[in-house]
């Protein structure tokens, strides 16, 4: 059974710190891996997908690699500001079924 | 309004009762999904149609039941509804549930009591 891990549960940084968030999955059979923002109240928004062929994506001040033999896949920001401040998910697509399987999440903090 | 919209933002009821939660998108995607969020579970997969008059169970099915007539809307409704399925409910949409980014409605907090 898949298994989506984030670590860190939380992370507090100071305003302008390049960063990294982790993810990684048991399974390597996925098709793609997704990476999403949680706000607050409010629904989630797709930062980033990577298919399974692909090794990064970029996307103004974030970039996402996936390193699929290994199980892991990082989302670096870069120069964090406040706004960045909210839960970020990873989630992975798999080839079985089709069903996305979810991290439970890393809460960023960027401190102004 | 283009996007995908829920309905109620927030809803307590008893124990027992029935209970449907709404779904809208503007979009016209084929696939819609409903998840729910609990704190130590991450998002897990109830229900997702890949096009009208198909469904299929995700993960955590039992005690829900969804339909979906029309392409744009895609209810779930708690038959009976139990204090395990206080949680936060999401409803998603994606062109072809694979290689496209879903969208994400802004959620609909249930508490049963």
């Amino acid at each position: 059974k898949q298994e989506v891990t984030q670590i860190p549960a939380a992370l507090s940084v100071p305003e302008g710190e390049n960063l990294v968030l982790n993810c990684s999955f048991t399974d390597s059979a996925i098709y793609n891996l997704q990476w999403f923002r949680q706000d607050p109240g409010k629904g989630l928004t797709s930062l980033l997908l990577i298919q399974s062929s692909q090794r990064e994506q970029t996307s103004g001040r974030l970039n996402a690699s996936l390193d699929k033999s290994s199980g892991r896949s990082t989302l670096y920001i870069a120069a964090s500001q406040p706004g960045d401040s909210a839960t970020y998910l990873c989630a992975v697509l798999m080839d079985s079924n089709y069903q996305l399987i979810w991290g439970a999440g890393t809460k960023l903090i960027i401190k102004p | 309004d283009a996007g995908i919209t829920q309905s109620p933002r927030y809803k307590i009821t008893e124990t027992g009762r029935q209970v449907t939660l709404m779904c809208h998108q503007t979009w016209s995607h084929s696939y819609m999904f409903w998840y729910r969020q609990d704190l130590g579970h991450g998002l897990r997969l109830i229900y997702y149609s890949a096009a009208a008059d198909i469904t299929d169970k995700g993960e955590v099915p039992d005690g829900y039941v969804v339909s979906r007539s029309k392409t744009e809307n895609f209810p779930l409704t708690l038959e009976s509804a139990t204090r395990s399925q206080t949680s936060v409910y999401f409803c998603a949409s994606s062109d072809d549930g694979m290689n496209t980014e879903a969208f994400f409605g802004q959620g609909t907090r249930l508490t049963v009591v």
